[in-house]
């Protein structure tokens, strides 16, 4: 099956600066990339996605990136905020495994 | 409000008991899904269902059980048999059958401890 790598599994930024998680995958074949932001307590939130027709994907402070060649996509935050404080995960989905398999997740905390 | 809905929130197994968690969604999604999350890990899959009627052992089914009776649920059993069942459990839906590219929409959890 697929396997996702997530890196770092701690991040800590001062606010306004950016933050950057990457993920690699193993399945060459993978089509869709999806990031979550977990709260304490609660569920998995899609935050933003991409599919691998596309190299780049932005929405408003938040981008994906993907390099399909070198197996690996990154979220980017800019000018971060308290409240982007969270856990996030990256997840693929392979076509021949055809599930979502998940990074193991990234703690980022935003000092004021 | 769609959404998915999960309950107990929290739930207590003792020794030997089967415990059942709830998971409900009025999207009218297709697929369902049980995750296990465990402190530093990602989500691993229990199991999934692409439609009512059928579902799929995931990667670490053993010491679970599932049913699709119905489209809006998805309950999900932990038997005796699962020896670690402490555990954060996560319930996801998406409007695909699963191999297509659609997001998954998760629950709030439901946090099981044994007594």
């Amino acid at each position: 099956g697929e396997n996702v790598e997530q890196h770092p599994s701690t991040l800590s930024v001062q606010e306004g600066d950016s933050a950057v998680i990457k993920c690699t995958y193993s399945d060459s074949a993978s089509n869709y990339f999806p990031w979550y932001k977990q709260e304490l307590g609660k569920g998995p939130q899609l935050i933003i996605d991409i599919r691998s027709n596309v190299g780049e994907k932005k929405d408003q402070r938040i981008a994906v990136t993907l390099n399909k060649t070198a197996k690996h996509f990154s979220l980017h935050i800019t000018e971060t905020q308290p409240e982007d404080s969270a856990v996030y995960f990256c997840a693929a989905k392979g076509f021949r495994y055809g599930k979502l398999t998940f990074g193991q997740g990234t703690i980022l905390t935003v000092h004021p | 409000d769609g959404g998915i809905t999960q309950s107990p929130k929290y739930l207590f197994r003792k020794e030997g008991q089967n415990v059942t968690l709830s998971c409900e969604q009025n999207l009218n999604h297709d697929a369902m899904y049980w995750y296990r999350q465990d402190p530093g890990q990602g989500l691993r899959l229990i199991y999934y269902s692409q439609i009512v009627n059928d579902f799929q052992k995931g990667d670490i089914a053993e010491g679970y059980s599932v049913s699709r009776e119905k489209k809006e649920s998805f309950p999900l059993t932990v038997t005796s048999a699962q020896k670690n069942p402490t555990a954060f459990y996560l319930c996801a839906s998406s409007p695909d059958r699963v191999n297509g590219n659609q997001p998954q929409h998760f629950g709030d959890g439901t946090r099981l401890s044994i007594l």
